[in-house]
């Protein structure tokens, strides 16, 4: 079992859509949780940082964490064309340790 | 604004003709990662420094060296590129601290291997 899961899409919706975009993991080590937008041919960019369990919100953005579950989630609503892009999730453990590790990524288009 | 930035963005190189990547910062972080990120993968942890403490991880093959002259700046040293290598390399920073732990990327720099 990978430690980090998450569904490699693609994914399909219509603009205005509500997206939901979520990851598995297995190591309860975990403490920090990001999402991440990654745009073709372009580095990622941070999203959402989220530590332990909850939710948390910015603009279009929902971050969901569920340590019980070892599951966390991201929606987008009201979703648009230009939120087409690969979504990676992270996380890392609370320790001295400096790795973050990564979901291979969910691809999302979001047709006109 | 404070950023990381990557030099080239796009490199092309030779079968087995040693190729240097660049990464420098302006956040002051203490932390600077090298990924390696093939199509549709997740970014692969290649090596980080701590401020001067370099860890490598285990499945680096030893092809892929890194040196950090100062705080700004990170190279990576790919001495004797093969196809397999061909793959976008990025850097990203953190503060590498406990209640901190927002990593940065770079642009990242596509390398092509001929």
């Amino acid at each position: 079992q990978k430690e980090v899961e998450q569904d490699p899409g693609p994914l399909s919706v219509p603009e205005g859509a509500i997206v939901s975009l979520n990851c598995t993991y297995s190591n309860s080590a975990f403490q920090y949780f990001m999402w991440y937008r990654q745009y073709s041919r372009k580095g990622p960019e941070l999203l959402m940082y989220t530590y332990s369990s909850g939710n948390k919100e910015d603009g279009r953005f929902t971050a969901q964490v569920d340590k019980s579950s070892k599951y966390i989630s991201l929606f987008i609503r009201d979703s648009q064309p230009s939120d087409s892009a690969t979504y990676l999730c992270a996380m890392k453990s609370g320790n001295y340790g400096q790795n973050f590790v990564f979901g291979p990524g969910t691809r999302l288009s979001v047709l006109p | 604004d404070a950023m990381v930035i990557q030099n080239p963005r796009y490199q092309v190189t030779q079968f087995g003709k040693p190729v240097t990547l660049s990464c420098s910062q302006t956040l002051n972080h203490n932390v600077m990662y090298w990924y390696q990120q093939k199509s549709s993968q997740a970014p692969k942890l290649l090596f980080h420094y701590y401020d001067k403490d370099f860890n490598n991880e285990a499945d680096t093959p030893d092809n892929f060296q890194s040196r950090r002259p100062n705080t700004s700046f990170c190279f990576l040293d790919i001495r004797s590129p093969g196809l397999g290598d061909a793959a976008m390399y990025l850097c990203a920073t953190s503060r590498g601290d406990s209640r901190y732990n927002e990593q940065f990327f770079g642009p990242g720099t596509r390398l092509t291997v001929l």
